[in-house]
């Protein structure tokens, strides 16, 4: 079951802070969190397993509450480089029904 | 190290028409992931293997898709007969394992049926 992502679109200007979030109906072992800009493939910002923790580098970060099943992402001091649709995966404990999220696309202007 | 490599990068066909995408993933990754991505959206898993086994292929339109890893490392993902709703990017990626590991994806088959 795909999980819901939010807001579906969110426009900034430079150095601005955004919040992301993804929310699923089932019980998660992992969230992913990638990003896409246009006519490339998804790349890998950071993976969240089970076990509430948070995790960052440079000026993203992201927390994973295993209780409400969501998981949010974190832009601090947005820069025009972070513009993309940004996509989160959840997926289960055996490895399975990794599904990925409709998307959020940033754009971040300067 | 080699990231994921995809062949071919784009692709035109008529509608009834086949089309085969091969995929290699990056070495000693033991789990392949063929993803279908139509513009605007996020990618769809279609198939996933785990070594040469399928793990996962419950949204693969078996009537018409097919893949196969038959020795565990590069994979082909065919098309037969093709539909105009089959226009997409089909991408491949690959991890470690199964479980907790970060996915890696190629640069992706863009594909036009016509």
């Amino acid at each position: 079951q795909q999980p819901v992502q939010s807001p579906q679109a969110v426009i900034l200007r430079e150095g601005e802070d955004a919040v992301i979030n993804c929310s699923s109906s089932k019980a998660l072992y992992s969230v992913h969190w990638y990003r896409q800009k246009h006519g490339e493939a998804p790349v890998f910002l950071m993976i969240l397993l089970k076990g509430g923790e948070q995790k960052g580098h440079d000026k993203i970060s992201a927390s994973f509450n295993e209780k409400k099943q969501q998981s949010s992402l974190y832009l601090t001091a947005s820069q025009l480089s972070y513009s993309g649709t940004y996509f989160c995966g959840t997926g289960d404990n055996y490895g399975q029904n990794f599904v990925f999220g409709p998307g959020t696309r940033l754009s971040v202007l300067p | 190290e080699a990231g994921v490599a995809q062949s071919p990068r784009y692709k035109i066909i008529e509608k009834r028409q086949s089309v085969a995408f091969w995929c290699n993933p990056i070495s000693g990754h033991a789990t392949l992931y063929w993803y279908q991505q139509i513009l605007g959206q996020g990618p769809k898993l279609l198939i996933q293997f785990q070594n040469n086994g399928v793990v996962d292929d419950s949204q693969l339109p078996k009537d018409r898709f097919s893949a196969e890893r038959l020795k565990g490392v590069d994979s082909t993902l065919k098309i037969q007969p093709a539909k105009l709703e089959d226009s997409a990017v089909y991408l491949c990626a690959s991890s470690l394992s199964q479980i907790g590991n970060t996915i890696y994806f190629g640069e992706g088959s863009w594909l036009t049926v016509v």
